[in-house]
């Protein structure tokens, strides 16, 4: 099966920059996934690591080390609209259905 | 980009009722869509998978007869919560990915049903 943690809620200032980690167990595999979601709306894709290292757009990033089973979303210059709940989310094997399984969600507020 | 869309997007109905909600990739065909269900404040949860012309695949614990899935076409998935009472109540989010595209494309979803049940 897999399982996924992240924190539960981070609060921070206008321009400032945070840090959201995840690490997960998994059998299978295939790659980590970022999502953001407004109260009442839906998920929408915000980044995608399937190999090691760092992916940058604009002002979010993402990081992944499998041999640690570990990644991150990094929100820079934070803003007000940026207030959401955030989900990693483990991508499994084609075989295991290519299926997506979401973390808790970490709640971002933003304050002015 | 790649674009899903749900339907309805809110539904309010008496216990008892069946609620159809359907899922349609717009631009793009997939073979596979998934459907999640969401409580409030609680992350999204994997219902089944939606696998064109086949069965579909329930995850452990939800019941294949109360939510019937339906994928007739690479365009279309429905889902119908069949005699839904309150405890049926929540957000239901459809996503899928293109078939046709990279490996590395992600999975998209649709705006979400909010079903309540009186």
């Amino acid at each position: 099966g897999q399982s996924l943690e992240q924190p539960s809620e981070v609060t921070a200032v206008e321009g400032a920059i945070v840090q959201i980690n995840c690490t997960y167990q998994t059998s299978g595999f295939y790659g980590l996934s970022w999502y953001q979601q407004h109260d009442g709306g839906a998920p929408t894709f915000l980044s995608y690591n399937a190999l090691d290292g760092l992916e940058e757009t604009g002002r979010f990033s993402s990081f992944l080390s499998r041999s640690d089973s570990y990644g991150y979303l990094l929100l820079q210059e934070l803003q007000m609209k940026d207030s959401a709940s955030y989900f990693c989310a483990v991508r499994a094997l084609k075989a295991a259905g290519n299926k997506l399984t979401f973390g808790g969600g970490t709640r971002v507020l933003v304050k002015p | 980009g790649a674009v899903v869309s749900q339907h309805p997007s809110r539904v309010i109905c008496k216990s008892g009722t069946s609620v159809k909600i359907e899922c349609r990739s717009l631009d793009f065909q997939a073979t596979t869509m998934f459907w999640y269900r969401q409580f409030p404040k609680q992350s999204l949860m994997l219902m089944a998978t939606s696998n064109e012309g086949s069965k579909a695949t329930y995850e452990q614990g939800v019941e294949k007869d109360k939510f019937l899935i339906n994928h007739a076409s690479l365009t279309l998935s429905t889902l119908t919560v069949t005699s839904a009472h309150p405890e049926d109540s929540s957000f239901y989010i459809c996503s899928a990915r293109d078939t046709n595209g990279s490996s590395n494309q992600p999975q998209h979803f649709g705006d979400g049903t909010r079903l309540s049940i009186l």
